[in-house]
């Protein structure tokens, strides 16, 4: 079954630099969600979106963007980095709010 | 406002042993709970999900999970423990707008 596709899987950037994360959602998911999970943390919401509009807001910096596209990927953009923006981004998506399927994560590393 | 708290950080329990993690939750609705597994270097895994049908809950790889309302708890459990299970547990509420809450997350590590 198809699963969340998050690319990258990896990423390394310097402070300051900006980076662009990438979600494609389960096909017939029009809800998408993002997580930040610090290491060693629990995960955190940082937004979602249905039916590409922003749903919900959680613990996103300002520095930080996201919108959902027409094939509902998702698309989370990180500007100004911060030493403390390294963690592991997680996207999720369901089905109008149902059950949350996540995907791989990408592991942002800031220097 | 939901919340999620999880008993003990870490968790050993020999292999074939019983497998218990412990969940209690705050909810101001009937609330819909999940428990969520973390390999290592690896993304969340859906194990199971209560979603107010049945209260005893089973899940992938031996999992299940039972809902008491009584007690707000949604505590994980296996009958034999393997070397496999060895990972991060999350137990989660969904909360009024839909977002998910996890609790701290529990470290399971089985010993030989």
């Amino acid at each position: 079954a198809a699963g969340v596709i998050q690319s990258p899987r990896h990423l390394i950037k310097e402070k300051r630099e900006t980076a662009t994360l990438k979600c494609y959602p389960i096909p017939r998911h029009d809800t998408v969600y993002w997580y930040q999970q610090g290491p060693g943390q629990d995960p955190q919401f940082l937004i979602s979106f249905y039916e590409k509009m922003q749903s919900d807001k959680g613990s996103i910096p300002d520095r930080f963007s996201a919108q959902q596209f027409s094939d509902y990927h998702s698309e989370l953009n990180m500007s100004s980095l911060e030493l403390g923006d390294s963690a592991l981004y997680f996207c999720a998506s369901s089905p109008s709010f149902s059950t949350q399927y996540f995907g791989p994560g990408t592991r942002l590393l800031v220097l | 406002a939901q919340s999620v708290t999880q008993l003990g950080s870490h968790v050993s329990v020999s292999e074939g042993a019983l497998v218990l993690l412990r969940c209690n939750y705050s909810s101001s609705v009937p609330p819909y709970l999940f428990w969520y597994v973390q390999y290592p270097n690896q993304g969340l895994q859906l194990l199971l999900k209560y979603t107010s049908a049945a209260t005893l809950v089973k899940g992938i790889n031996g999992f299940e999970a039972e809902f008491k309302k009584s007690e707000t708890s949604f505590h994980l459990t296996k009958p034999s423990a393997h070397m496999s299970d060895a990972a991060e547990y999350f137990c989660a509420v969904t909360s009024e707008d839909d977002k998910i809450i996890f609790g701290k997350g529990t470290r399971l590590h089985i010993l030989p």
